[in-house]
This record gives structure tokens, C-alpha cells and sequence, in this order.
């Protein structure tokens, strides 16, 4: 079975650029999660997402977006980008809401000129 | 609301002798789950080993266990014979009873030395 996909690995945008992250869950698990990660500010959730509907989300602002398709892939956007959002970001799934584990992709790392 | 603390910023083990790495945790709700993750250089969260609050018996798997302290709110991670591949960042995360996201602490980054 594969894991957890994330496109693009890398990624290089300016201030003021917008970005689409991609996250593709495990075959048959129906929640992504997402969280940002900088050697600052540690790990960080961003949003949750079940059976398309945003179940939770983080402390960021409204320039955080995400959305969850049929097939439970999930894209995360980030507009209006500053500095501070050169980080990396991981996705992770599981089959349901309360689970035991989530299963993590490889992240997307973002950096911001 | 809950926390984690991981008071090791950095660890070092000699090649195949065994280290434990502490977590302590904070949280009022009475149901509530403990995961050890391990992310390697590559970036990759790998998750290791799980322990439920109500777990009558500390979670083991493979060369993981965990050491659960329930009433000391403790979860430590003890790694038997440590191999060079074991060096990476080691996280704790706790995820409360419901629909909660994983609060996870700062990471421990462990080195293993041949």
C-alpha cells in the first residue's frame, strides 16, 4: 500500500506569491491533517479535514486555506506569502477522526524570498 | 488545554547500548492517546510506538517501548541497542479524547555515536 504523497518537495516563492500544496492520503483513509513545521515555532496544526467538511483548525490566519476532495486528496494554500511562512509542511492521514495514528508524507518544504 | 514537554534538546548513545528519552505531558481530559514519532533528516514524520491513557500495559514495539507514569504524566521512550540509523529528531504528541488535533513538543535530536 503506499504512503502518504506530497507534491511539490520543494518549493521556491516570493513575498506576496501564493502557493497550492498537495497532499494524497493512504488508499482508503478518509482524514488529512496538516502542520507546519520551523525550527522556531516546532510542529504546528494548521487544519483538519473529514469526508470534505474542515473538522479543525489551527491558530493561523485567514491567508491558510484548505480543502479536501472527493477522494480525500487535500490541497493546502497559502496566499499573500511573507518570510515567515518558509517552513515545512507535513500531511497525515488516518482512516477516521479519533484514531491511534496518523501516517505522515514526506512535506512539502517552502521557502519564501 | 493540553501540552508537551520535551526537556532534552539533545541526546547522545553509544552504538548498541540503550537510551530513554523523556516526555512529560499535561491535560485534564481523562481520555487521551501518547505517540512517539521519529523524523530522520529526510524530514519524514515515521510514527513508533502508541500508548492510551486507559492502556493497562506500557506499549512496546520492537526495540520501542514506552515507559507510561500515568500519575507522574510521564511517557518516556526507551530505545534498546541503539543502531547508527536511530539518529533523528524524536517527537512526543498527545491527542486528547474527541475530535483533537496532536499537540506535540519540541523534539529531542538524538545521536548515535559508533
Amino acid at each position: 500500500k503506499a504512503g502518504v504523497t506530497q507534491t511539490p518537495r520543494y518549493l521556491i516563492k516570493t513575498r506576496g506569491q501564493q502557493v497550492t500544496l498537495s497532499c494524497s492520503p493512504i488508499s482508503g483513509h478518509r482524514s488529512v491533517s496538516w502542520y507546519q513545521q520551523t525550527p522556531g515555532q516546532g510542529l504546528q496544526f494548521l487544519f483538519e479535514y473529514f469526508s470534505e467538511t474542515q473538522r479543525n483548525k489551527g491558530n493561523f490566519p485567514g491567508r491558510f486555506s484548505g480543502r479536501q476532495f472527493s477522494n480525500s486528496r487535500s490541497e493546502m494554500n497559502v496566499s499573500t506569502l511573507e518570510l515567515g511562512d518558509s517552513a515545512l509542511y507535513l500531511c497525515a492521514s488516518s482512516w477516521g477522526l479519533v484514531t491511534n495514528e496518523q501516517f505522515f508524507g514526506p512535506g512539502t518544504r517552502l521557502t519564501v524570498l | 488545554a493540553q501540552k508537551i514537554t520535551q526537556t532534552q534538546p539533545g541526546m547522545f548513545v553509544q552504538e548498541k547500548e540503550a537510551v530513554t528519552l523523556d516526555c512529560t505531558y499535561d491535560t485534564s481530559d481523562p481520555s487521551y492517546g501518547l505517540f512517539w514519532y521519529k523524523q530522520p533528516s529526510s524530514g519524514e514524520m515515521i510514527f513508533l510506538i502508541y500508548q492510551g491513557s486507559y492502556d493497562q500495559q506500557n506499549a512496546t514495539e520492537g526495540r520501542y517501548s514506552l515507559n507510561f507514569q500515568k500519575a507522574r504524566k510521564s511517557a518516556n521512550l526507551v530505545i534498546s541497542a541503539s543502531q547508527l540509523g536511530d539518529s533523528a529528531m524524536y517527537f512526543c504528541a498527545m491527542r486528547v479524547s474527541g475530535n483533537t488535533p496532536l499537540v506535540f513538543g519540541k523534539g529531542t535530536r538524538l545521536s548515535v555515536i559508533a
